[in-house]
């Protein structure tokens, strides 16, 4: 069963803070692993793509880790802003274009 | 430019009514996709089309029928909508795969609320 998981569920850090959210994916049979953001009441905004053959990608303060044999990916957000409050979703991409979602980092960051 | 969009944004109606939902991508992308979003917000495929073909069909109901004019087009049909149905319904669209993982580009989604 291809199954993922967000730990922890929600997290909340003080401005300037980094932000570590893990995702982990049971079947490592994976094409690709998004990160998205969603903010309340809103859609999905892709934040990174990694695909299985890369370890990570970066975008501003953003970076996303990949291990595919251990299952395991990381977002990594650095200097963390009240922006950044919001929910994170981790998705992998498995075959036929099934795309399996975790159940999400809820983030709050206090100013 | 609008990438992904959906009508309606809101959508609220009664038990046993048949309702649509529109989706168009203007990316030129082949595949386009439905998903659930529950009332805990866990997001959950529903179907995906390449090139107006069904691809994936997840254990939905029968009253949810997915229909593809063109490829820039993925509409979503619901009849005799019960209370359960209530959520958010997001369209996606990616390009055609051919084995690589390309990235979904997802519509600002549809509340549907059933009373």
């Amino acid at each position: 069963k291809q199954e993922v998981t967000q730990i922890p569920a929600a997290l909340s850090v003080p401005e300037g803070e980094n932000l570590v959210l893990n995702c982990s994916f049971t079947d490592s049979a994976i094409y690709n692993l998004q990160w998205f953001r969603q903010d309340p009441g809103k859609g999905l905004t892709s934040l990174l793509l990694i695909q299985s053959s890369q370890r990570e990608q970066t975008s501003g303060r953003l970076n996303a880790s990949l291990d595919k044999s251990s299952g395991r990916s990381t977002l990594y957000i650095a200097a963390s802003q009240p922006g950044d409050s919001a929910t994170y979703l981790c998705a992998v991409l498995y075959g036929n274009n099934r795309l399996a979602f975790g159940k999400g980092n809820q983030v709050v960051v206090i100013p | 430019d609008t990438a992904v969009s959906q009508t309606p944004k809101y959508l609220v109606t009664q038990m046993g009514n048949d309702k649509s939902i529109k989706c168009e991508q203007n990316l030129g992308h082949d595949t386009m996709y439905w998903y659930k979003q529950d009332s805990k917000k866990f997001l959950k495929i529903m179907f995906s089309y390449n090139n107006k073909e069904l691809i994936i069909n997840e254990t939905v109901p029968n009253r949810f029928s997915p229909k593809s004019p063109d490829k820039a087009h993925l509409n979503l049909h619901i009849n005799s909508l019960e209370l359960g149905d209530s959520a958010v319904y997001f369209c996606a669209s990616s390009q055609e795969s051919h084995g690589t993982g390309h990235e979904q580009y997802f519509g600002p989604g549809t509340r549907l609320t059933v009373t």
